[in-house]
């Protein structure tokens, strides 16, 4: 089983729509959790840091289960510039290196 | 400006020749990081440093070293470059190892 492991998307999606991306980790012992954004070509970009009590930016909302060890993306009111792929992010504080999942990439069409 | 600076942006080389890929923060930040990217892979950690002469292995560290004599300076080096090195090369840095990290623009290698 991989470490960090996501929607395989793509997700085609119309403008304001909402979409919900999931991202299961599989150790247990994972500290911090983080949501990126790629666009193509580009390099990685901080979204939002996820918290366990859940937390917004906007039309952004993150949520950490750690129970059942998953963290999930709200995007609300999609706009065009949404289109991108996004990547979860977890850090083992003990071995202190990051785990990125593989992305989900979302396309918001017009 | 707070910024991740690598260079080269584009390299191609050949098979064995060494070569040295820069990455240098503004940030004073103390932890930095190498990954590579591949389709369908995803970003793999290659190596990490939590501070000055402290470097540590990451998922794919084969065939690649790396030194941390300057806070702000974070080289990757391929003494032998091989074909299956060829990737898209993102470094990056945070303040400390567990808060969010800041990329550079990244380096596409092709080795021949």
């Amino acid at each position: 089983r991989k470490e960090v492991e996501q929607d395989p998307g793509p997700f085609n999606v119309p403008e304001g729509a909402t979409v919900a991306f999931n991202c299961t980790y599989s150790n247990s012992a994972s500290q911090s959790f983080f949501w990126y954004r790629q666009d193509c070509r580009k390099e990685p970009k901080l979204l939002m840091s996820v918290y366990s009590s859940g937390n917004e930016d906007g039309r952004f909302t993150a949520q950490l289960n750690r129970a059942s060890q998953y963290i999930s993306l709200l995007i609300r009111d999609s706009k065009l510039s949404d289109s991108a792929t996004y990547l979860c992010v977890v850090n083992i504080l003990a071995g202190q290196n990051f785990v990125f999942g593989p992305g989900t990439r979302l396309s918001v069409l017009p | 400006e707070a910024q991740v600076t690598q260079n080269p942006r584009y390299l191609i080389t050949v098979t064995g020749k060494k070569l040295t890929v820069t990455c240098s923060q503004n940030m004073n930040h103390e932890y930095m990081s190498w990954y590579r990217q591949d389709p369908g892979l995803g970003l793999r950690q290659i190596y990490y440093s939590m501070n000055v002469e402290v470097t540590d292995k990451g998922d794919v560290p084969e065939g690649y070293k790396v030194s941390r004599k300057e806070k702000r300076n974070f080289p990757l080096i391929l003494e032998s470059p091989s074909p299956n090195q060829t990737s898209l090369y993102f470094c990056a840095s945070s303040p400390q190892a567990h808060q969010p990290q800041h990329f550079g623009d990244g380096t596409r290698l092709s080795i021949l």
